[in-house]
């Protein structure tokens, strides 16, 4: 089972790159590395996801070395709204009956001020 | 609008009683999940469903139940012998149970049973 490790929180300011880096040293070769980002009392909200290198879409990037053993994820230029957690899945189903669960990490509460 | 819904948003128990949480998806998706989220802690995967008519038990299925008779809806019991059933309650879905890093959730449950 993969566990993930983030740092508890992290503050920045308006108009910062923010880096959040996500510890997962027991990712398996078949698991992908997912970011979500949640707002108080609503459910996650899907960010971005990768395998290995870099992957970059319109709101974040993400940077997996090539041992896979961490990946960060960047927020160009963050505002107020992005004030939120964020959390760094990493694992797969299995499509025969065992039972692995996929594994949500602690999450990294990002606070952003003016 | 596609999209997961979850009612109700709030729901209020008395101990002993059984309750139903009720999650349907329009996206068409053949994964179906179910999260609990306790105060300022991630997400932890009750159970899963990859398909119609099959489910998976994940890390704390002990005192939930499941069931997954058609396509579009997934919902989840709590019963008297969950020890701690105040929580929020999340419902998401994926593709296929492939592509389970990729999840859309619903807005949640907010369950108090007192």
């Amino acid at each position: 089972l993969a566990k993930t490790t983030q740092p508890i929180s992290m503050d920045s300011y308006e108009g910062q790159e923010v880096n959040i880096t996500c510890s997962h040293n027991n990712i398996a070769t078949n698991d992908y590395i997912t970011w979500y980002q949640q707002f108080p009392s609503q459910g996650p909200r899907f960010i971005i996801q990768g395998y290995k290198t870099k992957v970059t879409n319109e709101v974040a990037s993400l940077f997996i070395p090539a041992d896979r053993k961490s990946s960060t994820l960047s927020l160009p230029r963050v505002s107020l709204s992005d004030t939120a957690v964020y959390y760094c899945l990493v694992g797969d189903l299995p499509m025969d009956t065992g039972r692995r669960a996929l594994t949500f990490g602690s999450g990294t509460r990002l606070q952003v001020q003016p | 609008d596609g999209g997961i819904t979850q009612s109700p948003k709030y729901l209020f128990r008395k101990e002993g009683q059984n309750v139903t949480l009720s999650c349907e998806q329009n996206l068409n998706h053949d994964a179906m999940y179910w999260y609990r989220q306790d105060p300022g802690q991630g997400l932890r995967l009750i159970y899963y469903s990859q398909i119609v008519n099959d489910f998976q038990k994940g890390d704390i299925a002990e005192g939930y139940s499941v069931s997954r008779e058609k396509k579009e809806s997934f919902p989840l019991t709590v019963t008297s012998a969950q020890k701690n059933p105040t929580a929020f309650y999340l419902c998401a879905s994926s593709i296929s149970s492939g592509r389970a890093g990729e999840q859309y959730f619903g807005p949640g449950t907010r369950l108090t049973v007192t």
